[in-house]
């Protein structure tokens, strides 16, 4: 069964970081990409993040340059380092697999809140 | 950035009847482009991909139709559990987008 698990949530000031992790299982992690979306309270989907299963990433234009993606194969593991953070970052974010290499989301992980405020 | 727009915002039925939602492009996606249903305090799930295919699992009440920049999906007879908000997401170009969502609420 595939699992996709979130962790790493919290309440950060601005300009603050912190890490996400998405631990993954049920699957070859090495031979998905695998994408970050976010939530914002009450607000609809927004893509953050690609990185495929080479490690070729692509970022959304709101977050490039303070988000970076990464993913450890051998520990079937996805991160997202968020720095720079800003109060429109507050989100739910959700880990998402993509159908073999593409960006067709079949799996999602259950979310992460981020909140971000003084 | 492609742009896709969802209508109607939002669409009130009763059990049985039949649903459908749009989503418009802001230029050709081709069949690239794929709907997602999100229930209060749930991840989306996958309902359609490449325009028309079911993904895993998904009742065969759920269809897909269209290409280019016209699309939609439809619910031939809904049932209680098919109320919630569906995404139509283009993956031809990046950024990959979402549209604004449809609200399917009981009537």
């Amino acid at each position: 069964e595939v699992q996709l698990v979130e962790s790493g949530g919290d309440l950060v000031q601005p300009g603050g970081s912190l890490r996400l992790s998405c631990a993954a299982s049920g699957f070859t992690f090495s031979s998905y990409s695998m994408n970050w979306v976010r939530q914002a309270p009450g607000k609809g989907l927004e893509w953050v993040s690609y990185i495929s299963g080479g490690s070729f990433v692509y970022y959304a234009d709101s977050v490039k340059g303070r988000f970076t993606v990464s993913r450890d194969n051998a520990e079937n593991s996805l991160y997202l380092q968020m720095n720079s953070l800003r109060d429109e970052d507050t989100a739910v974010y959700y880990c998402a697999r993509g159908r073999y290499t593409t960006s067709i989301y079949d799996y999602w992980g259950q979310g992460t809140l981020v909140t971000v405020s003084s | 950035e492609i742009v896709l727009t969802q209508s109607p915002a939002t669409l009130s039925l009763s059990p049985g009847e039949r649903a459908t939602l749009s989503c418009r492009a802001s230029q050709s996606v081709g069949s690239s482009l794929a709907w997602y249903q999100q229930k209060p305090g749930q991840a989306p799930r996958l309902l359609i991909y490449d325009a028309s295919s079911r993904a895993t699992g998904i009742p065969a009440r759920f269809s897909g139709s269209g290409s280019g920049t016209d699309f939609t999906l439809t619910i031939s007879s809904l049932e209680p559990e098919d109320f919630a908000v569906y995404y139509c997401q283009q993956r031809s170009n990046w950024p990959i987008t979402f549209g604004q969502g449809t609200r399917l609420e009981i009537k």
